[in-house]
Protein backbone atom coordinates (compact mmCIF):
# COMPACT_ATOMS: atom_id res chain seq x y z
CA UNK A 1 0.00 0.00 0.00
CA UNK A 2 0.67 3.68 -0.63
CA UNK A 3 1.80 5.44 2.09
CA UNK A 4 0.78 8.40 3.94
CA UNK A 5 1.41 11.47 1.18
CA UNK A 6 1.18 15.34 2.15
CA UNK A 7 1.67 18.16 -0.53
CA UNK A 8 3.08 20.22 -0.72
CA UNK A 9 6.39 19.13 1.05
CA UNK A 10 8.19 23.29 1.61
CA UNK A 11 6.04 26.26 1.60
CA UNK A 12 7.37 29.58 1.80
CA UNK A 13 4.29 32.66 2.44
CA UNK A 14 4.11 36.07 4.00
CA UNK A 15 2.62 36.79 7.33
CA UNK A 16 -1.06 37.77 6.75
CA UNK A 17 -1.54 35.15 3.66
CA UNK A 18 -3.06 32.11 4.21
CA UNK A 19 -2.33 28.49 3.49
CA UNK A 20 -3.54 25.43 2.79
CA UNK A 21 -2.31 21.70 2.85
CA UNK A 22 -3.20 18.68 1.77
CA UNK A 23 -2.98 15.05 3.28
CA UNK A 24 -3.93 11.43 1.46
CA UNK A 25 -4.07 8.56 4.09
CA UNK A 26 -3.37 4.82 3.54
CA UNK A 27 -6.03 3.24 1.59
CA UNK A 28 -8.89 2.01 3.70
CA UNK A 29 -7.71 4.64 6.56
CA UNK A 30 -10.67 6.66 7.90
CA UNK A 31 -9.47 8.39 10.71
CA UNK A 32 -6.71 11.28 9.38
CA UNK A 33 -4.69 13.66 12.66
CA UNK A 34 -2.64 16.93 11.90
CA UNK A 35 0.28 17.91 14.21
CA UNK A 36 2.35 21.33 14.13
CA UNK A 37 6.08 19.99 15.16
CA UNK A 38 8.58 22.99 16.11
CA UNK A 39 11.98 22.75 18.07
CA UNK A 40 10.39 24.59 21.23
CA UNK A 41 7.00 23.33 21.38
CA UNK A 42 7.39 19.61 20.01
CA UNK A 43 4.71 17.55 18.96
CA UNK A 44 1.13 19.53 19.20
CA UNK A 45 -2.01 17.88 18.38
CA UNK A 46 -4.28 20.29 16.24
CA UNK A 47 -7.02 18.22 15.06
CA UNK A 48 -8.15 14.59 13.98
CA UNK A 49 -11.38 13.61 11.84
CA UNK A 50 -13.20 10.68 11.18
CA UNK A 51 -15.31 9.85 8.52
CA UNK A 52 -15.79 13.51 7.58
CA UNK A 53 -16.10 14.87 11.14
CA UNK A 54 -14.16 16.39 13.32
CA UNK A 55 -13.74 14.07 16.17
CA UNK A 56 -11.49 15.55 18.52
CA UNK A 57 -9.48 19.14 18.67
CA UNK A 58 -6.12 20.50 19.91
CA UNK A 59 -5.41 23.93 21.96
CA UNK A 60 -4.61 25.97 18.36
CA UNK A 61 -6.49 29.22 17.65
CA UNK A 62 -9.76 29.26 15.04
CA UNK A 63 -6.66 30.34 12.62
CA UNK A 64 -6.62 26.55 12.10
CA UNK A 65 -9.35 24.77 10.29
CA UNK A 66 -8.99 21.81 8.65
CA UNK A 67 -11.77 19.25 6.99
CA UNK A 68 -11.91 15.78 5.63
CA UNK A 69 -13.66 14.64 2.33
CA UNK A 70 -15.94 11.08 1.82
CA UNK A 71 -12.57 9.71 0.09
CA UNK A 72 -11.06 10.20 3.28
CA UNK A 73 -8.38 13.24 2.07
CA UNK A 74 -8.16 16.29 4.20
CA UNK A 75 -6.98 19.59 4.23
CA UNK A 76 -5.45 21.88 6.57
CA UNK A 77 -6.06 25.21 6.35
CA UNK A 78 -3.93 28.04 8.41
CA UNK A 79 -5.58 32.04 7.87
CA UNK A 80 -3.83 35.03 8.80
CA UNK A 81 -0.30 33.16 8.86
CA UNK A 82 1.75 34.41 11.83
CA UNK A 83 5.74 33.97 11.91
CA UNK A 84 5.20 31.55 14.79
CA UNK A 85 3.37 29.47 12.33
CA UNK A 86 6.63 28.46 10.75
CA UNK A 87 6.66 24.70 11.48
CA UNK A 88 6.66 20.75 10.09
CA UNK A 89 3.19 20.09 9.46
CA UNK A 90 2.40 16.40 10.09
CA UNK A 91 -0.58 14.19 8.80
CA UNK A 92 -0.58 10.61 10.25
CA UNK A 93 -3.52 7.91 9.32
CA UNK A 94 -5.27 5.19 11.47
CA UNK A 95 -7.58 2.48 10.54
CA UNK A 96 -8.32 2.59 14.13
CA UNK A 97 -12.15 3.12 14.22
CA UNK A 98 -12.52 4.16 17.71
CA UNK A 99 -9.09 6.15 17.44
CA UNK A 100 -7.81 4.19 20.93
CA UNK A 101 -5.41 1.10 19.75
CA UNK A 102 -4.09 1.44 16.42
CA UNK A 103 -0.96 2.58 15.41
CA UNK A 104 -0.58 6.08 13.40
CA UNK A 105 1.11 6.20 10.01
CA UNK A 106 2.48 9.59 9.63
CA UNK A 107 3.75 11.86 6.24
CA UNK A 108 6.67 12.86 5.74
CA UNK A 109 5.73 16.36 6.52
CA UNK A 110 5.18 19.61 5.00
CA UNK A 111 7.30 22.48 5.83
CA UNK A 112 6.22 25.92 6.25
CA UNK A 113 7.86 28.72 6.77
CA UNK A 114 6.50 32.18 7.02
CA UNK A 115 7.99 35.21 6.59
CA UNK B 1 -2.84 17.05 34.21
CA UNK B 2 -2.42 14.16 32.36
CA UNK B 3 1.61 14.16 31.06
CA UNK B 4 4.44 11.98 29.29
CA UNK B 5 7.85 13.11 30.51
CA UNK B 6 11.34 11.97 28.47
CA UNK B 7 13.54 13.47 30.57
CA UNK B 8 16.71 13.08 28.82
CA UNK B 9 16.76 15.58 25.71
CA UNK B 10 19.70 13.79 24.08
CA UNK B 11 21.34 9.79 25.08
CA UNK B 12 24.79 9.08 23.89
CA UNK B 13 25.65 5.12 23.23
CA UNK B 14 28.78 3.86 21.31
CA UNK B 15 27.62 1.28 18.80
CA UNK B 16 27.08 -2.18 20.33
CA UNK B 17 26.10 -1.18 23.70
CA UNK B 18 22.69 -1.39 25.21
CA UNK B 19 20.23 1.60 24.74
CA UNK B 20 18.07 2.71 27.26
CA UNK B 21 15.82 6.02 26.07
CA UNK B 22 13.13 6.53 28.97
CA UNK B 23 9.73 7.78 29.35
CA UNK B 24 7.82 7.96 32.07
CA UNK B 25 3.83 9.45 32.11
CA UNK B 26 1.31 10.51 34.38
CA UNK B 27 -2.59 10.05 33.60
CA UNK B 28 -5.65 8.34 35.00
CA UNK B 29 -6.50 5.19 34.01
CA UNK B 30 -5.14 2.61 32.35
CA UNK B 31 -2.57 3.70 29.61
CA UNK B 32 -2.34 2.71 25.90
CA UNK B 33 1.68 3.61 25.76
CA UNK B 34 3.55 3.94 22.30
CA UNK B 35 6.98 4.86 21.13
CA UNK B 36 7.79 6.21 17.64
CA UNK B 37 10.64 6.89 15.76
CA UNK B 38 11.95 10.09 13.49
CA UNK B 39 14.63 9.83 10.87
CA UNK B 40 16.00 13.06 9.65
CA UNK B 41 14.07 15.15 7.79
CA UNK B 42 11.18 12.55 7.64
CA UNK B 43 7.76 11.58 9.68
CA UNK B 44 7.37 9.58 12.49
CA UNK B 45 7.32 5.51 12.46
CA UNK B 46 5.75 3.73 14.83
CA UNK B 47 8.29 1.16 16.85
CA UNK B 48 5.78 -0.81 19.38
CA UNK B 49 2.87 -0.05 21.54
CA UNK B 50 1.82 -1.57 24.73
CA UNK B 51 -2.16 -2.34 25.43
CA UNK B 52 -2.61 -5.48 27.72
CA UNK B 53 -0.83 -8.47 28.34
CA UNK B 54 3.02 -8.93 28.58
CA UNK B 55 4.36 -5.89 30.03
CA UNK B 56 7.65 -6.68 27.58
CA UNK B 57 6.89 -5.59 24.02
CA UNK B 58 8.65 -6.00 21.42
CA UNK B 59 8.65 -4.09 18.20
CA UNK B 60 10.82 -2.94 14.58
CA UNK B 61 14.08 -2.75 14.31
CA UNK B 62 14.62 -4.84 17.37
CA UNK B 63 13.70 -3.01 20.08
CA UNK B 64 11.84 -3.31 22.65
CA UNK B 65 10.24 -1.90 26.24
CA UNK B 66 8.93 -2.61 29.55
CA UNK B 67 5.57 -1.59 30.70
CA UNK B 68 6.56 -0.84 34.66
CA UNK B 69 2.99 -0.01 36.50
CA UNK B 70 4.56 0.82 39.78
CA UNK B 71 6.95 3.30 38.27
CA UNK B 72 4.89 4.31 35.60
CA UNK B 73 7.42 3.72 33.18
CA UNK B 74 7.48 2.51 29.31
CA UNK B 75 11.56 2.85 28.31
CA UNK B 76 12.59 2.08 25.39
CA UNK B 77 15.76 -1.08 24.87
CA UNK B 78 17.90 -2.18 22.68
CA UNK B 79 20.51 -4.83 23.49
CA UNK B 80 23.12 -3.48 20.83
CA UNK B 81 22.79 -0.16 19.85
CA UNK B 82 23.77 0.15 15.77
CA UNK B 83 24.88 3.53 14.40
CA UNK B 84 21.55 3.83 12.24
CA UNK B 85 19.50 3.93 14.97
CA UNK B 86 20.08 7.60 15.97
CA UNK B 87 17.83 9.48 15.66
CA UNK B 88 14.53 11.55 17.62
CA UNK B 89 12.42 9.00 19.38
CA UNK B 90 9.16 10.11 21.12
CA UNK B 91 6.82 8.43 23.64
CA UNK B 92 2.96 8.91 23.77
CA UNK B 93 0.39 7.90 25.62
CA UNK B 94 -3.34 8.03 25.62
CA UNK B 95 -5.21 7.33 28.70
CA UNK B 96 -7.67 4.90 29.04
CA UNK B 97 -10.55 7.24 30.57
CA UNK B 98 -9.76 10.31 27.98
CA UNK B 99 -12.69 10.11 25.60
CA UNK B 100 -11.26 12.77 23.84
CA UNK B 101 -9.07 10.21 22.48
CA UNK B 102 -6.07 12.22 22.40
CA UNK B 103 -2.32 11.16 22.31
CA UNK B 104 0.08 12.93 24.82
CA UNK B 105 3.03 13.27 23.35
CA UNK B 106 6.84 13.47 25.23
CA UNK B 107 9.04 16.07 24.02
CA UNK B 108 11.29 13.49 22.18
CA UNK B 109 15.13 12.31 22.87
CA UNK B 110 17.82 12.52 20.54
CA UNK B 111 19.63 9.33 20.36
CA UNK B 112 23.24 9.55 19.73
CA UNK B 113 25.04 6.52 18.34
CA UNK B 114 28.51 6.83 18.03
CA UNK B 115 30.63 4.33 15.90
Amino acid sequence: KAGVTQTPRYLIKTRGQQVTLSCSPISGHRSVSWYQQTPGQGLQFLFEYFSETQRNKGNFPGRFSGRQFSNSRSEMNVSTLELGDSALYLCASSSDPTGLLYEQYFGPGTRLTVT
Amino acid sequence: AQSVAQPEDQVNVAEGNPLTVKCTYSVSGNPYLFWYVQYPNRGLQFLLKYITGDNLVKGSYGFEAEFNKSQTSFHLKKPSALVSDSALYFCAVRPWADSNYQLIWGAGTKLIIKP
